[in-house]
């Protein structure tokens, strides 16, 4: 079975602090993906990025970045020098080979104050 | 292009009634997906349709909901005979299949928020 977990109910940071969103998932098969929506105020879930299985390299784009360990099975998520305009709900998903289902996370509400 | 669009925005309805939503995807998205979302959680799958197909249901889909993409274009999720647990917002998606199960991007709508009273 699928399972993805974000340990993380809330976070709250001062702006400028760097913050990191924690990713657990739970599977059993070899192929998968990973991915990362951004869901602000407005309710509109955003795409921030997507892993294969296959591909554990770490990626960067411009203040966020993302670390992916199978080791682990985690794939985190940080935000370097947080704005006030990062504050949403981060869910982490987890899609598998064969299925077009997505698995969310329950989120993480961040809160960025100025 | 808009985006994905939903309509209502907002429902209010009383149990045992019938609500329908409905979805307007990206015009050049062949994909179109239906997730449930209530308060504190994650979005849920309910089922994704290829063009007019509908090729994935979840078990949360109960023989009460029901959806249809009849033109491969617009899609429509009804409930029929509202219940409480039913209240949460309805999420639409769309993709473009890149051929690949399981990596596609999806774009959501802002979705329709149902209260079952």
């Amino acid at each position: 079975a699928q399972k993805v977990t974000q340990a993380q109910t809330e976070i709250s940071v001062v702006e400028k602090e760097d913050v990191t969103l924690d990713c657990v998932y739970e599977t059993r098969d070899t192929t998968y993906y990973l991915f990362w929506y951004k869901q602000p105020p407005s309710g509109e879930l955003v795409f921030l990025i997507r892993r294969n299985s296959f591909d554990e390299q770490n990626e960067i784009s411009g203040r966020y970045s993302w670390n992916f360990q199978k080791s682990t099975s985690s794939f985190n998520f940080t935000i370097t020098a947080s704005q006030v305009v990062d504050s949403a709900v981060y869910f982490c998903a987890l899609s598998q080979g064969g299925s077009e289902k997505l698995v969310f996370g329950k989120g993480t509400k961040l809160t960025v104050n100025p | 292009d808009t985006g994905v669009s939903q309509d209502p925005r907002h429902k209010i309805t009383k149990r045992g009634q019938n609500v329908t939503f409905r979805c307007d995807p990206i015009s050049e998205h062949n994909r179109l997906y239906w997730y449930r979302q209530t308060l504190g959680q994650g979005p849920e799958f309910l089922t994704y349709f290829q063009n007019e197909a509908q090729l994935e249901k979840s078990r949360l889909l109960s023989d009460r909901f029901s959806a249809e993409r009849p033109k491969g274009s617009f899609s429509t999720l009804e409930i029929q005979r509202t219940e409480q647990g039913d209240s949460a917002m309805y999420l639409c998606a769309s993709s473009f299949s890149e051929g690949i199960s399981g990596a596609n991007v999806l774009t959501f709508g802002a979705g329709s928020r149902l209260t079952v009273l």
